[in-house]
């Protein structure tokens, strides 16, 4: 079974911090994927990448970056954390074009 | 522009009632996949349903059932004889066949309350 494992489940950072979150896959899985989930609007993609050191924006990479060095694991970065980067935020794997297999999620409070 | 609609925020049912959740998605593409995730209160998501835009046939997985209709862009998905652990949020989600999906739309989701 595809396990996706974030490094945290609840987060508390200060505003201006450089915030790191972690995602590792254990499936060989080429693609990986970064979301935020906020109340309301769904989840909405900020990175993806397709294949090691390859990252392409989504639909709201402003405020982060993303590091990809293995396979395996992804990394999204807040460069310099501000309030309204609190969020859950969701990693996924997929294989091809088959369906995303998801983490239990980062839930990030910036105060 | 792709765009997934949930106009039910919230629904709340008996257990053992029957509760439809809609879902109506824009797209100008011709090649798409639709899909339908699970939020239980743990937080991951869980994949239910995948369905390409030529494959119209309605899906039925044990009490879940799928009702693809392209006339209408709806996507609506049917939980017979709820129960408690049918409580979660359900999103459904849009991806274009042709940029390999690596864009997946997300409606903004609808939350299900099964009480007992």
């Amino acid at each position: 079974d595809v396990k996706v494992t974030q490094s945290s489940r609840y987060l508390v950072k200060r505003t201006g911090e450089k915030v790191f979150l972690e995602c590792v896959q254990d499936m060989d899985h080429e693609n990986m994927f970064w979301y935020r989930q906020d109340p309301g609007l769904g989840l909405r993609l900020i990175y993806f990448s397709y294949d090691v050191k390859m990252k392409e924006k989504g639909d709201i990479p402003e405020g982060y970056s993303v590091s990809r060095e293995k396979k395996e694991r992804f990394s999204l970065i807040l460069e310099s954390a501000s309030t309204n980067q609190t969020s859950m935020y969701l990693c996924a794997s997929r294989k091809g074009n088959q369906p995303q297999h998801f983490g239990d999620g980062t839930r990030l409070s910036i105060l | 522009a792709q765009k997934v609609t949930q106009a039910q925020t919230e629904i709340s049912v008996v257990e053992k009632e029957d509760v439809t959740l809609d879902c109506v998605y824009e797209t100008r593409d011709t090649t798409y996949y639709l899909f339908w995730y699970k939020q239980p209160p743990s937080g991951e998501l869980v994949f239910l349903i995948r369905r390409n835009s030529f494959d119209e046939q309605n899906e039925i997985s044990g009490r879940y059932s799928w009702n693809f209709q392209k006339s209408t862009s709806s996507f609506n998905f049917t939980i017979t004889a709820s129960q408690v652990v049918d409580s979660a949020v359900y999103f459904c989600a849009l991806s274009d066949g042709n940029t390999g999906g690596f864009k997946t739309i997300f409606g903004a989701g609808t939350r299900l309350f099964v009480k007992a």
